[in-house]
């Protein structure tokens, strides 16, 4: 079966660096990923996507990388902020909706 | 737009009662999804809908969920009877499409606890 896992449970950066959240995933089927962002008290929340026919896809300063040859996918967020101190979540989708989601990063970010 | 509506936002209830919980998704969407979340399980989907029909229910976890969408508009998740391990936040989802932008929007969530 699907598996999603990401390497580290907690993230701390120094605002202004950059942060980079990593997730592997086990099925070589899966077309279709989503980053969320979770803050406390409320629901994951669309950061960017990217489909397996990409390797990299940038949004307004994030960046999500795909290498399929090893199933594995990151985050990057560039210079980061106090703001974007929240969990997230990689998400994959291997045909239809069924999603597995990850078991989520903790990213604190330090002023 | 209002985004995904969940009610109640909060909910806190004696062992063997039952609970519902109440979704309205974003207007269009044809696609809703329950999904628990707790320290220990993370985010786990429990059922989700395509045009009001359940597609996949095999993340229920036992007899005492049930969820019904009777229309476009309206979801319920119903736990009967709760017990203290229910306890969790659960969210509701709605998206545009089966296909391209299979993005999800999530609601704020319903706190349940059970005492």
């Amino acid at each position: 079966g699907e598996s999603v896992g990401l390497h580290l449970p907690t993230l701390s950066v120094q605002e202004g660096d950059n942060s980079i959240i990593n997730c592997a995933y086990s099925n070589s089927a899966s077309d279709y990923f989503i980053w969320y962002k979770q803050e406390s008290g409320k629901g994951p929340q669309f950061i960017i996507d990217i489909r397996s026919n990409m390797d990299k896809r940038q949004g307004q300063r994030v960046t999500v990388l795909l290498n399929k040859t090893v199933k594995h996918l990151s985050l990057q967020i560039a210079a980061t902020q106090p703001g974007d101190s929240a969990v997230y979540f990689c998400a994959v989708y291997t045909g239809g909706f069924k999603t597995i989601f990850g078991a989520g990063t903790r990213l604190f970010v330090k002023a | 737009d209002a985004g995904v509506i969940q009610s109640p936002r909060h909910e806190v209830t004696e062992m063997g009662q039952e609970v519902t919980l109440r979704c309205k998704p974003i207007s269009g969407h044809n696609s809703l999804f329950w999904y628990r979340q707790t320290m220990m399980r993370g985010l786990e989907l429990l059922i989700y809908f395509n045009n009001n029909v359940p597609i996949d229910d095999s993340g229920m976890p036992e007899d005492r969920f049930s969820a019904k969408m009777p229309n476009a508009s309206f979801s319920t998740l119903k736990i009967q009877p709760s017990e203290p391990r229910d306890s969790a936040v659960y969210f509701c989802a709605s998206s545009l499409s089966w296909g391209a932008g299979r993005e999800q929007f999530f609601g704020p969530g319903t706190r349940l606890t059970v005492l």
